[in-house]
């Protein structure tokens, strides 16, 4: 079965450091690997998206992620960490297991990240 | 573009009533999915509409249900709400091509008491 870890309940960093974010994943194939982050009350936003080429994704608010098939992970990380990044973090990998096309993704439990002025 | 959107924001319902939950995808998108999303059990796939077909469903009771309109606009339903149904719920819609990347609404906040 496919399956999404975040291995980390919650990471902590000072502002103006660098920050990562931890995501492994098992599936069939290829992964098609995403990162979405919730701010409180909020729906999730779309941050990047790795489906083939450059193992560095370049995504929104200076996001990027290292995709790595040898270690099957997909690291979110950031060169400078705000406050304002402080929200609750998930890692995602589209379901191809199902026949045919869809969307359907398989989420990890979630990671929070305090920044600390 | 107007992003997703969901109605109601936030709903309050009685141990057995039903509920119906409305969502509007991003102009052009025709797939809709929908997610269940508590503390326990995170976030919850429970099925996906695309042109109007459910051609995915999640592992939850019958209960759940959905459609989707011509317009792609999508709706669920809960019927006999249970305690262990509260939670937010996530519409999501992506196009059919690309990276399937999806684009989430901001969700409706189900209380059942």
């Amino acid at each position: 079965a496919q399956s999404v870890a975040q291995p980390e309940d919650q990471v902590n960093v000072a502002e103006g450091n660098p920050l990562t974010v931890k995501c492994t994943y098992s599936v069939s194939g290829n992964p098609y690997l995403f990162w979405y982050v919730q701010y409180p009350n909020r729906g999730l936003q779309f941050l990047l998206k790795y489906i083939t080429g450059d193992n560095l994704v370049k995504g929104s608010y200076g996001f990027e992620a290292e995709f790595n098939k040898s270690q099957t992970s997909f690291h979110l990380k950031k060169p400078s960490a705000l406050v304002s990044d402080s929200a609750l973090y998930f890692c995602a990998v589209r379901d191809m297991e199902e026949s045919g096309n869809t969307g359907k993704l398989i989420f990890g439990q979630g990671t929070t990240l305090q920044v600390k002025p | 573009k107007a992003g997703v959107t969901q109605t109601p924001r936030y709903l309050i319902k009685t141990r057995g009533q039903q509920v119906t939950l409305s969502c509007s995808p991003i102009s052009g998108h025709r797939s809709v999915s929908w997610y269940q999303q508590t503390p326990g059990q995170g976030l919850q796939f429970l099925f996906e509409y695309f042109s109007e077909t459910q051609r995915n469903k999640g592992n939850f009771p019958g209960r759940f249900s959905g459609r989707q309109f011509s317009n792609s606009r999508s709706e669920m339903n809960v019927s006999t709400l249970e305690l262990g149904d509260s939670a937010l719920y996530l519409c999501a819609s992506s196009s059919n091509h690309g990276g399937y990347e999806q684009y989430f609404g901001p969700g409706t906040r189900l209380t059942v008491t």
